[in-house]
């Protein structure tokens, strides 16, 4: 079946790296552009970035510019966002999301703290 | 990069009544909104896509409406498991930016 499986998250110090993955499945992955979002605990959704099906393009949100990097692997079915400087702000489950955002995976969780 | 402010925060309903939920947007994003719901521990699922349309396998008890600065979503009957959180998401303009969200409780 259609499905996106997260893995990669932890607890880091700030300042450090982290990189997330996202496995895909059951669909044509280099078909569709994909997402990153991130949810705060208690908090809303967070846009977090996107990437072309094919990536040639992406985009950031204004929190994350010049310190996160979407990419992917098609001949893996992977996405990937690698974290860098994170701060505590960045606390939070993330999840990877198909283009249209009508498929989620269930998320995986990253905390900073010392 | 747009703002959407949900309204209400909180909206209590018993089973049965009908829900309306409201999503305003800074500027205008066409019909290019979506919603959708969240249940705790679980990621969101998509009801309503470019504003009205339903997406694959949601009940047509939702309904999405509006356009320019102005949506809504409406469920007609609510039942037992409708109740969630609801989040509006403009995919108008880069950043795609979701809403606050409205928390639908039980009365």
């Amino acid at each position: 079946q259609v499905q996106l499986v997260e893995s990669g998250g932890g607890v880091v110090q700030p300042g450090r790296s982290l990189r997330l993955s996202c496995a895909a499945s059951g669909f044509t992955f280099s078909s569709y552009g994909m997402h990153w979002v991130r949810q705060a605990p208690g908090k809303g959704l967070e846009w977090v970035a996107v990437i072309w099906y094919d990536g040639s393009n992406n985009y950031y949100a204004d929190s994350v510019k010049g310190r996160f990097t979407i990419s992917r692997d098609n001949s893996k079915n992977t996405l990937y966002l690698q974290m860098t400087s994170l701060r505590a702000e960045d606390t939070a489950v993330y999840y990877c999301a198909r283009w249209a955002f009508d498929i989620w995976g269930q998320g995986t969780m990253v905390t900073v703290s010392s | 990069e747009i703002v959407l402010t949900q309204s209400p925060a909180t909206l209590s309903l018993s089973p049965g009544e009908r829900a309306t939920l409201s999503c305003r947007a800074s500027q205008s994003v066409s019909s290019y909104l979506a919603w959708y719901q969240q249940k705790p521990g679980q990621a969101p699922r998509l009801l309503i896509n470019d504003a009205s349309n339903r997406a694959t396998g949601i009940p047509a008890r939702f309904s999405g409406s509006g356009s320019g600065t102005d949506f809504t979503l409406t469920i007609s009957s609510l039942e037992p498991e409708d109740f969630a959180v609801y989040y509006c998401q403009q995919r108008s303009n880069w950043p795609n930016t979701f809403g606050q969200g409205t928390k639908l409780e039980i009365k």
